[in-house]
């Protein structure tokens, strides 16, 4: 079976771009979740949502972040303007939940980078 | 405090070594706990869910106490494949269904 999908799996870009990342869950999963990882601060969620709604974005940064489950089998994160301090890497994840905090499954990540 | 606290580490030790790893939650009404694994630059895999039981799967067992509100891991025999950063894992169970990673414990074993 397919795992985590996600694209692209790096990015390069200028201050002041916008960034589009993409995710495609596991089939059958119900929750999606976005995190960033950086050696600074390590994991952080960033927003997840359950049947395609959002739930909680207390984690997005600031306006300059955005995200959408438009169906069950994909999601966009939006960074727009970009700046330098958002290079990191972009993990998506996804699981059945059953209410109580299931296993998550991670996608192989974007490495973005701004110069 | 931090809601999932784990020793950095690094632990460096021998090949053939027993190891073991704590991590400690803050929500005692937590729920649901796991054990990652993440290697460099690779994205974060899971290694074990953790039961009340306690539960054991090859080398590698996991424990629970709620009492005390931690977990942990012990690993037999290393081998150099098991070297890699080591996620300790709780559902806080605050109305969120999000899991709360904690910054991970560095393993590097050695031959």
């Amino acid at each position: 079976d397919a795992g985590v999908i996600q694209s692209p799996r790096h990015e390069v870009t200028e201050m002041g771009q916008e960034v589009t990342l993409r995710c495609k869950p596991i089939s059958g999963h119900n929750s999606l979740f976005w995190y960033r990882q950086t050696m600074m601060r390590g994991l952080e969620l960033l927003i997840y949502f359950n049947n395609n709604v959002p739930i909680d974005d207390s984690g997005m940064p600031e306006d300059r972040f955005s995200a959408k489950m438009p169906n069950a089998s994909f999601s966009t994160l939006k960074i727009q303007p970009s700046e330098p301090r958002d290079s990191a890497v972009y993990f998506c994840a996804s699981s059945f939940d059953w209410g109580g905090g299931s296993e998550q499954y991670f996608g192989p990540g974007t490495r973005l980078t701004v110069t | 405090r931090k809601e999932v606290e784990q020793d950095p580490g690094p632990f460096n030790v021998p090949e053939g070594a027993t190891v073991a790893f704590n991590c400690t939650y803050s929500n005692s009404a937590s729920q649901s706990f796991f054990w990652y694994r993440q290697d460099c630059r690779k994205e974060p895999k899971l290694l074990m869910s953790v039961y009340s039981s306690g539960n054991e799967d090859g080398r590698f067992t996991a424990q629970l106490n709620r009492a005390s509100q931690y977990i942990s891991l012990l690993i037999r025999d290393s081998k150099l494949s098991d070297s890699a950063t080591y996620l300790c894992v709780v559902n806080m169970d605050t109305g969120r269904r999000a899991l709360t990673f904690g910054s991970g414990t560095r393993l590097q074993v050695q031959p």
